[in-house]
């Protein structure tokens, strides 16, 4: 079965930078998209990019294009996401998703939680 | 942006009532050269993440229960539960796919009456 599984939850200090990996198994890696959407308490559901596991290629929500960077690792199957210059409205729960480039996203991982705290 | 507006922020049903949720875009997603409608209908249940409901505005995903259904065009959508059942008690978001960045309506609560 199609299984997304993320690495585990992090405390930061505002400034640092965190990077979640997104393990992938049950489909053929490459074949697919890799969104990536983070979820603030009490805020809706936040899209920050993808990253085309074919190919590299990556797109990213304006809001964190600074900020944010997706790679990848066809021979792990696992998708990478950082972000870096924390503060602490980064603070969420971040999610990977398995998707194409324009579908909806039908599988996801278990949610990774970021605490960015001094 | 596209901008996704839901309605009501919460609803409360009785058990084997009508559920209807509606989501509103501030532009079209209907992309004329395919004639789709570029949305999606999730349900998140506390502490998990969210699971794909229907996509193309009324195409269900595989496994989910009949009594889920997804209508509407270009800027106007709706998901109806046609049969409350305990186990929809969720949240629920629309998300438009239409162009970057994806953006998500701030969600509906289903609860019981």
């Amino acid at each position: 079965q199609v299984l997304l599984v993320q690495s585990g939850a992090e405390v930061k200090m505002p400034g640092a930078s965190v990077k979640i990996s997104c393990k992938t198994s049950g489909y053929t890696f490459t074949t697919s998209f890799i969104h990536w959407v983070r979820q603030a308490p009490g805020h809706r559901l936040d899209w920050m990019g993808w990253i085309n596991a074919g190919n590299g290629n990556t797109k990213s929500s304006q809001k964190f294009q600074d900020r944010v960077t997706f790679t990848w690792d066809t021979s792990a199957s696992t998708a990478y996401m950082e972000l870096s210059s924390l503060i602490s409205a980064d603070t969420a729960t971040y999610y990977c998703a398995r998707g194409l480039e324009y579908s909806g996203h039908d599988y996801w991982g278990q949610g990774t939680l970021v605490t960015v705290s001094s | 942006d596209i901008v996704m507006t839901q309605s009501p922020d919460s609803l409360a049903v009785s058990l084997g009532e009508r559920a209807t949720i509606n989501c509103k875009s501030s532009q079209s997603i209907l992309y004329s050269s395919d004639k789709k409608n570029y949305l999606a209908w999730y349900q998140q249940k506390p502490a998990q993440p969210p699971k794909l409901l229907i996509s193309w505005a009324s195409t269900r995903e595989s496994g989910v229960p009949d009594r889920f259904s997804g209508s509407g065009s270009g800027t106007d959508f709706t998901l109806t539960i046609s049969s409350l059942q305990a186990e929809d008690v969720a949240d629920y978001y629309c998300q438009q796919y239409y162009n970057t960045p994806r953006t998500f309506g701030q969600g509906t609560k289903v609860e019981i009456k």
